[in-house]
């Protein structure tokens, strides 16, 4: 079973500064159709989780262009160009290569 | 839009039986994988089961093989989750997704 490990498990930031999220993988995520089926989700507090990133660094419909995905193989990073203050929740990365597997996710708050 | 409306949960002793829906509108349901995610209170998400857009393909954790049948219904729209021999630890909300939306979830409490 591939295991998704993140960085930090909690984040404090300032509002307006950057934010970065680390999400490492056990084994490589590249599917043997070339594709790399990485995945980060936002979870707001006392609401459902909502993807924000799908296959590594395409944002979804919706999704402000301060959140930002990118890497490969077995490293990826969230990176949030200016906290404000509706980011505040949990994000997890997700791979859908083998199988389906969440990290343990990654708490962000206001400093 | 996309609405995805979760049903069934509720508290169950354990050792008992419990059957999820999930009712889709909004979009070409039969089109689309789909997946159950599931949520201990306080802790992070895990994935639970999955199938396939025609139903021919299912997927399972192995924390609920065995115990968890994943099936859908492409004339009703909707997709279901069986749950037998349930445990303490399957407690926690239940959401049907194909990943770009998420409904509300159903709360499932396993406890004496």
């Amino acid at each position: 079973d591939i295991v998704m490990t993140q960085s930090p498990l909690s984040l404090p930031v300032t509002l307006g500064q950057p934010a970065s999220i680390s999400c490492r993988s056990s084994q490589s995520l590249v599917h043997s159709d070339g594709n790399t089926y990485l995945y980060w989700f936002q979870q707001r507090p006392g609401q459902s989780p909502r993807r924000l990133i799908y296959e590594v660094s395409n944002r979804d419909s919706g999704v402000p262009d301060r959140f930002s995905g990118s890497g490969s193989g077995t490293d990826f990073t969230l990176k949030i160009s200016r906290v404000e203050a509706e980011d505040v929740g949990a994000y997890y990365c997700m791979q859908g290569t083998l199988s389906w597997t969440f990290g343990q996710g990654t708490k962000v708050e206001i400093k | 839009q996309v609405q995805l409306v979760e049903s069934g949960g509720g508290v169950v002793q354990p050792g008992r039986s419990l059957r999820l829906s999930c009712t889709a509108s909004g979009f070409t349901f039969s089109y689309y994988g789909m997946h159950w995610v599931r949520q201990a209170p306080g802790r992070g998400l895990e994935w639970v089961a999955v199938i396939s857009d025609d139903g021919s393909n299912k997927y399972y954790a192995d924390s609920v093989k065995g115990r968890f049948t994943i099936s859908r219904d492409n004339s009703k729209n909707t997709l279901y989750l069986q749950m037998n021999s349930l445990r303490a630890e399957d407690t926690a909300v239940y959401y049907c997704t194909p990943f770009d939306s998420w409904g509300q979830g159903t709360p499932v409490t396993v406890a004496s």
